[in-house]
């Protein structure tokens, strides 16, 4: 069956513009995660949405924001962007949150000049 | 503010050699300890999942283990190639099933 299907999978965009990455899960899968890396540091937990509701938050400012489609399909958005937003953003699927193995797509490389 | 570690943070192994490394975690609210490889320019992929205090689980040359009431993980490679070498990844997943990621342990095997 297909993956995680993240798109684009690599962006440049300038200071204080802002970006909007698609991830699109395994089918059948309804949680989606999403995931901030940056060199050195590990996954830094975004949000979580599951069936169109945000179960979880990370510790991220107002800028950044998500939603689910209701066919599972999710994108992230951040307004006003940073240099320091630079990172890849990674996305994983699941079947529900309680489901012990994520699925993860290859990511989106964004780079804020 | 709940965190993983993970030890050590990079770790050059000849080819042949067996290596291991580190997992620290919460011991409260543990649901389950996932430990993925990340190979450069792939997705990470999952190696295990481990639920049970005393678990042990094995895949090929790879194995680990869990201790849940000292909140440690160790992910051990037996004869090391370079096929192995890659970014492992470990994460805590609590009562509310969210995942916390440690930084990772980067492996690199010298032929």
């Amino acid at each position: 069956k297909a993956g995680v299907t993240q798109t684009p999978r690599y962006l440049i965009k300038t200071r204080g513009q802002q970006v909007t990455l698609s991830c699109s899960p395994i089918s059948g899968h309804r949680s989606v995660s999403w995931y901030q890396q940056t060199p050195g540091q590990g996954l830094q937990f975004l949000f979580e949405y599951f069936s169109e509701t945000q179960r979880n938050k990370g510790n991220f400012p107002g800028r950044f924001s998500g939603r689910q489609f209701s066919n599972s399909r999710s994108e992230m958005n951040v307004s006003t962007l940073e240099l320091g937003d630079s990172a890849l953003y990674l996305c994983a699927s699941s079947m529900s949150p309680s489901d012990t193995e994520a699925f993860f797509g290859q990511g989106t490389r964004l780079t804020v000049v | 503010i709940l965190n993983v570690e993970q030890s050590p943070q990079s770790l050059h192994v000849q080819e042949g050699d067996s290596t291991n490394f580190t997992c620290s975690f919460p011991s409260s609210n543990f649901y389950a300890l996932h430990w993925y490889r990340w190979e450069t320019a792939k997705s990470p992929e999952a190696l295990f999942v481990m639920t049970l205090n005393g678990d042990e689980k094995k895949k090929g040359r790879i194995s680990a283990t869990l201790n849940t009431k000292e909140g440690y993980s160790y992910l051990y490679i037996k004869g090391s190639q370079p096929e192995d070498s890659a970014t492992y990844l470990c994460a805590y997943m609590d009562s509310n099933y969210q995942l916390i990621w440690g930084a990772g342990t980067k492996l690199i095997i010298k032929p």
